[in-house]
């Protein structure tokens, strides 16, 4: 079946930059998304990447996608405190925009000062 | 953005009992919502996708007719675990597809802690 998965822990130093790896299985994803939870908050779509693009930014958030390899990451330059957070990425099921998406286990961020 | 809400924020009740949870998109309409449900530590797991002015579709292994989910227009879905217990504690949250990005874009509600005691 189709599956999501990521690294569970970062840490890193205030400035520094993040980057947060995810694989996944289904190939005909069409979708990839990057979701920010905050403690106790529903899911805040950061960014997401169309399949037949290698790269997107946004800011401080890039976006890479090697479809070939199935990896999808997400750099956040200069991280901040507030950037601490569980970061989750997900693909659209099936290869349909818009349907439900089928999510990693998170990666929770820690920024230290 | 798109603003999606969900009303109780939080929620203890008693064992057997009922909960409604209610999930509006604010400033968008939503032909489309779904219903996840998070557990300590665990990703998402889809429990049911809710179409406007028909009947929900469940993901394998969720009782249909232990979480009722009514989707009656366009801007709000509901999802009511009957009989609850304890085991049903958890993070339910749900998502709208639309808003300003259109078809491609989930918003996710804030979420709702439902505790049974």
């Amino acid at each position: 079946g189709e599956d999501v998965e990521q690294s569970l822990f970062l840490s890193v130093r205030e400035g520094d930059s993040s980057v947060i790896n995810c694989t996944y299985t289904d190939s005909s994803s069409t979708y990839l998304y990057w979701y920010k939870q905050e403690p106790g908050a529903g899911l805040q779509l950061l960014t997401y990447i169309f399949s037949n693009m290698d790269m997107k930014q946004d800011q401080r958030l890039t976006v890479l996608l090697n479809k070939k390899d199935k990896h999808l990451s997400l750099r956040i330059a200069d991280t901040q405190t507030g950037d601490s957070a569980i970061y989750f990425c997900a693909e659209s099921g099936g290869g349909q925009a818009g349907t439900a998406l089928i999510f990693g286990k998170g990666t929770t961020l820690s920024v230290s000062s | 953005g798109a603003v999606v809400s969900q009303h109780p924020s939080r929620v203890i009740c008693k064992s057997g009992t009922s909960v409604k949870i209610e999930c509006r998109s604010l400033d968008f309409q939503a032909t489309t919502m779904f219903w996840y449900r998070q557990f300590p530590k665990k990703s998402l797991m889809l429990m049911a996708t809710s179409n406007e002015g028909s009947k929900a579709t469940y993901e394998q292994g969720v009782e249909k007719d232990k979480f009722l989910i009514n989707h009656a227009s366009l801007t709000l879905s509901t999802l009511t675990v009957t009989s609850a217990h304890p085991e049903d504690s958890s993070f339910y949250i749900c998502s709208a597809r639309g808003g300003p990005g259109g078809y491609y874009e989930q918003y996710f509600g804030p979420g709702t802690r439902l505790t049974v005691t």
